[in-house]
Formats: C-alpha cells, structure tokens, sequence
C-alpha cells in the first residue's frame, strides 16, 4: 500500500515553455503533499507543502509564480514550472502524507530545460 | 525554525566494515527522526526511523541513536555491503513540518 506516482517520469522541453508535472496518491487519500528539487547526489529541497484545498506554502527562495502548485483533490497535486529555463533543469519529487509522520515519496520527474 | 545538519556528506568504507551517518538539529520540540536511503535515479526509501522517547532502535544491520539533550542522532550500518551504496538523508519532524539534512553519499567499496 502507499503508492505514490509521478507523471511523466521524464520530460525535455524548450526554454520558455511550461510544463506540468502530477503527483498522485494512489490508494489512499492525502491531506498534504510536499514537492522538492533535488540536484545530484543531494539532499532533497523541499519547495512547497500543499494542503488539498487551499494555496501552498512556499519555502523561502521558491517563486510561487514560477512554481504554480495546485492540490486540487486528496488524491492529485501538480507542479508547474513556467516559463521553465535551463536553470530548472533538475530532477523534481514529491511526497505525500495523510497528516502522520509518515510520508511516501513519488518515483520522481527528471526534467531537462534546453 | 529547525536546522538539520548532516555529516560526512561523502563516505567510502569497505565492504564488511561499519558505516556512520551523524546529523544534529536544532529544535528540541522535533520529535520524530527518520532515515532515508535513495538509490540512484530511485526514490527515497524509509529505512529506519526512532521516536523522541526512545534513545536507540536495531534493524538487522542498521541501527539508529538518538542523544536528545545533545540533539543528535545518528544512523549505523554494520557489515556494509556494496548494495549499500547510496544517499542516505536524515529528517527531523516537529509537528507535521519535514526538515531533511543535506544527504550522505555512501560508496562501499568491495
């Protein structure tokens, strides 16, 4: 059980252009959802928590206007990178929990800005 | 807010020998401390975790402590192997809040 998924796993797009990535849940409901950047052989950077139903809280240094997220439903939250440059080139994950301690991390996005 | 810190962020041992994973933080109201290990181009797996009530938790292999008053707490891999190479992360959790150290990057070398 706790199945988290992230589509697409892989994604290479052109300077300018947005792309949206979708972190779902997949048998069970999850009240928050946490997405983070991670570089190389790094530690995860948490960017944003999400609560279904209401806006999300950034992290300081995260452009919310870059990285739109919506938690639409207990089972949904998406990441859009705007305008996306290659500097955001980055491999992208998310979590989700039911409010616990527990938490369950996506497969993750590699996403290549040329 | 809290701050974790982690250390070493790179660590070579050889098989058979034992690997350690020290991280610290700074809020005495985090009550919760997971580790996690990411295998390239995988996702973070939970692998250990101890609660704020209990100073020690054994796993087979791995095994974690937890100093309170210091504030530290620290991950212990015994008999490593090459399948344990990998990023190791700690978090501390106060209230529903994740803060994750900087990552370990482990190589055992057979």
């Amino acid at each position: 059980g706790a199945v988290v998924s992230q589509h697409p796993s892989r994604v290479i797009c052109k300077s300018g252009t947005s792309v949206k990535i979708e972190c779902r849940s997949l048998d069970f409901q999850a009240t928050t959802m946490f997405w983070y950047r991670q570089f190389p052989k790094k530690s995860l950077m948490l960017m944003a928590t999400s609560n279904e139903g209401s806006k999300a809280t950034y992290e300081q240094g995260v452009e919310k206007d870059k990285f739109l997220i919506n938690h639409a439903s207990l089972t949904l939250s998406t990441l859009t990178v705007t305008s996306a440059h290659p500097e955001d080139s980055s491999f992208y994950i998310c979590s989700a929990s039911t409010g616990g301690w527990y938490i369950h991390f996506g497969p993750g996005t590699r996403l290549t800005v040329l | 807010g809290e701050n974790v810190e982690q250390h070493p962020s790179t660590l070579s041992v050889q098989e058979g020998d034992s690997a350690v994973i020290k991280c610290t933080y700074s809020d005495s109201a985090s009550n919760y401390f997971p580790w996690y290990k990411q295998e390239l181009g995988k996702r973070p797996q939970l692998i250990i975790d101890i609660r704020s009530n209990v100073g020690e938790k054994k796993d087979q292999r791995i095994a974690v402590t937890l100093n309170k008053t210091a504030k530290h707490f620290s991950l212990h891999i015994t008999e490593t192997q090459p399948e344990d190479s990998a990023v190791y992360f700690c978090a501390a959790i106060t209230g529903n809040q994740f803060y994750f150290g900087t990552g370990t990057s482990l190589t055992v070398i057979p």
